[in-house]
């Protein structure tokens, strides 16, 4: 059973626009959400991160919402740029699991 | 900085061959972990490590071993490649588990079983 759910496995934004990203999670236990970025033939790297505890975080250009009642988050990139195209997971844990759960992936194609 | 090292970063074998995907990292990170990353399904775990000589099982443990005698290395060992272990493998430190500690990856092993 996937825990932690991206249902749109492509998302294709206009240059400067606003790009939001969504992820769904099962289990009401996760703590802690992080989003990485991915470039081919590269490993993912961390983007942001948001407890729990929060509903919000921002890192310049990148945001994520936390909405636990409807346990979504989503990641708005703002404004978009030719470097962002690339695919995005969204990853879950518990502090006691040591573990972490991603998404599937969502792939964003900036357009110029 | 070389940040953690797989190694090789492609790897082509038969059905039943063994083989060890290398995984080194420079930062002293405690924790380090195993993802494999196939299409539509993410990225899921396989094993992790939270020291020197500590390990246990992730989502998706069976087929593979692994050991941590060393802080630095976190080799994975396929004991009898079987195509449904066709995937890129990905290595993953931090330097301890928990809040502030995300997760740095190595750039990947390719693998494919015939």
């Amino acid at each position: 059973d996937q825990q932690v759910k991206q249902n749109s496995p492509s998302l294709s934004v206009q240059e400067g626009r606003i790009s939001i990203l969504n992820c769904d999670y099962t289990n009401s236990m996760f703590d802690y959400f992080l989003w990485y970025k991915k470039y081919p033939a590269e490993g993912p790297t961390f983007l942001i991160s948001i407890s729990s505890i929060k509903d919000k975080n921002e890192d310049g250009r990148f945001t994520v919402f936390l909405n636990k009642s409807a346990k979504h988050l989503s990641l708005h990139i703002v404004p978009s740029q030719p470097g962002d195209s690339a695919v995005y997971f969204c990853a879950a844990s518990t502090q006691g699991a040591q573990k972490l759960v991603f998404g599937q992936g969502t792939r964003l194609t900036i357009n110029p | 900085n070389a940040g953690v090292t797989q190694t090789p970063k492609f790897q082509v074998l038969k059905t039943g061959q063994s083989m060890t995907l290398q995984c080194a990292q420079d930062m002293n990170h405690e924790y380090m972990s195993w993802y494999r990353q196939d299409p539509g399904m993410g990225l899921r775990l396989i094993h992790y490590s939270v020291g020197a000589g500590i390990t246990d099982q992730g989502e998706v443990p069976n087929g593979y071993n692994v050991s941590r005698s060393t802080t630095e290395d976190f080799p994975l060992r396929l004991l009898s490649a079987a195509p449904s272990q066709t995937s890129v493998y990905f290595c993953a430190s931090s330097p301890s588990w928990g809040v502030g500690s995300p997760l740095h990856f190595g750039n990947g092993t390719r693998l494919t079983v015939t």
